[in-house]
């Protein structure tokens, strides 16, 4: 069974650039969770999203945004990017069961940098 | 709000020594799941455990352990005889049930240097 897909794995872009990153979840798993990575905030959850609608969000600025598709990949976008956004972006997704909170599996994430 | 609290920042042994990693959190809601994850360089994320607030079991898989105590709001691990490919970043995490999803609110980490 394919893991969780992310791409590309590195980025690099210019302030003031916007960036689409990819992730395909696990098939069967229709739950996509997108966190952010950097070495002052740590692991900071983004938002996730469940059936194309935005389930939970993040305290992130609204220039983060994602959009989920009727076949479970998610993209997540980032408008005029700034140098304090480069981090690695992971995604995880999980499988819906009732109301229980299952394991998120991850992805290996997008390296995205700012210049 | 919920908080997830690893006082170990990095912690460094020789080849078959135990280490174990502290996690304590912080929720208000009954209901809860608890999680530890291992980041290897490679910057994916495996998922090692999870746990609901109602099973207070102790679990052991194969040189892993976990210690749950509830009265202490802790969700400890423990690496038995470790190795060097155990070498890693450690997350604790958890996710309330009232969040109606899977939002996952992890500790700082621990890093776990194993020397040969």
């Amino acid at each position: 069974k394919a893991g969780v897909t992310q791409t590309p794995r590195y980025l690099i872009k210019t302030r003031g650039q916007q960036v689409t990153l990819s992730c395909s979840p696990i098939s069967g798993h229709r739950s996509v969770s997108w966190y952010q990575q950097t070495p002052g905030q740590g692991l900071q959850f983004l938002f996730e999203y469940f059936s194309e609608t935005q389930r939970n969000k993040g305290n992130f600025p609204g220039r983060f945004s994602g959009r989920q598709f009727s076949n479970s990949r998610s993209e997540m976008n980032v408008s005029t990017l700034e140098l304090g956004d480069s981090a690695l972006y992971l995604c995880a997704s999980s499988l819906v069961r009732g109301s229980e909170n299952t394991e998120a599996f991850f992805g290996q994430g997008t390296r995205l940098t700012v210049v | 709000a919920q908080k997830v609290t690893q006082a170990q920042t990095e912690i460094s042994v020789v080849e078959k020594e135990d280490v174990t990693l502290d996690c304590v959190y912080e929720t208000r809601d009954t209901t809860y799941y608890l999680f530890w994850y291992k980041q290897p360089p490679s910057g994916e994320l495996v998922f090692l455990i999870r746990r609901n607030s109602f099973d207070e079991q102790n679990e052991i898989s194969g040189r892993y352990s976990w210690n749950f105590q509830k009265s202490t709001s802790s969700f400890n691990f423990t690496i038995t005889a470790s190795q060097v490919v155990d070498s890693a970043v450690y997350f604790c995490a958890l996710s309330e049930a009232r969040a109606a999803g899977n939002k996952l609110t992890f500790g700082g980490g621990t890093r776990v240097l194993v020397k040969p």
